[in-house]
């Protein structure tokens, strides 16, 4: 099974600055790679797949990159409604597995 | 709308079985591969199954193998989980989720829309 490490864990930031998440896979995933976020009390929203490409209606502030083993989420410049817990997801091999979360907070 | 709707959660005591259903509406069930993705209180996501468009492939989590049985009817757009055996460990949220579409095609695992989910509680 493919693990997925997330970090930080908790991510306090103001409007307007700029997020970074990390997410390391224990082995290759290639770009398989899936970014979701959530806000209390509600279903996940898929933001990014192959490791770079928004979804459907995603903002650009939303960015997704990968190096190897490690990818990172960016949020450019961060508003209110941002805040949440962001996954990443992996579908390179099964099971599908999900990191422990990032929480960011506003 | 997209919308997808599950029921069927619960409390049932360890051994005991519980069936989730999920309705979907608002784009075409019969083509997207579907899935169950768990979230245990306080915890991250799980994903637990998924179904092919026809029902001819069905992936488990280690897990649930033999446990749980997916399985989808595309006449009535609903997508279904048989958790026999409940263990402790099973208590969760259960989101039924489908496969993601964009405007070129359809995938089996990454996820969107996702259903608001139903509660599965085990505890004696």
């Amino acid at each position: 099974e493919i693990v997925m490490t997330q970090s930080p864990a908790t991510l306090s930031v103001s409007p307007g600055e700029r997020a970074t998440l990390s997410c390391r896979a224990s082995q290759s995933v290639s770009i398989n790679l899936a970014w979701y976020q959530q806000k209390p009390g509600q279903a996940p929203r898929l933001l990014i797949y192959g490791a770079s490409t928004r979804a459907t209606g995603i903002p650009a502030r939303f960015s997704g990159s990968a190096s190897g083993t490690e990818f990172t989420l960016t949020i450019s410049s961060l508003v209110s409604e941002d805040f949440g817990v962001y996954y990443c997801q992996q579908y390179n091999n099964w099971p599908l597995t999900f990191g422990g979360g990032t929480k960011v907070e506003i | 709308e997209v919308q997808l709707v599950e029921s069927g959660g619960g409390l049932v005591q360890p051994g005991e079985s519980l069936r989730l259903s999920c309705a979907a509406s608002g784009f075409i069930f019969s083509s997207s591969w579907m899935s169950w993705v768990r979230q245990a209180p306080g915890k991250g996501l799980e994903w637990v199954a998924n179904i092919k468009q026809d029902g001819s492939e069905k992936y488990y989590v280690d897990s649930v193998k033999g446990r749980f049985t997916i399985s989808r009817d595309n006449a009535r757009n609903s997508l279904y989980l048989q958790m026999d055996s409940l263990r402790v460990e099973d208590t969760a949220v259960y989101y039924c989720a489908s496969g993601y579409c964009s405007s070129a095609s359809c995938y089996a695992n990454y996820f969107d829309p996702w259903g608001q989910g139903t509660q599965v509680t085990v505890s004696s």
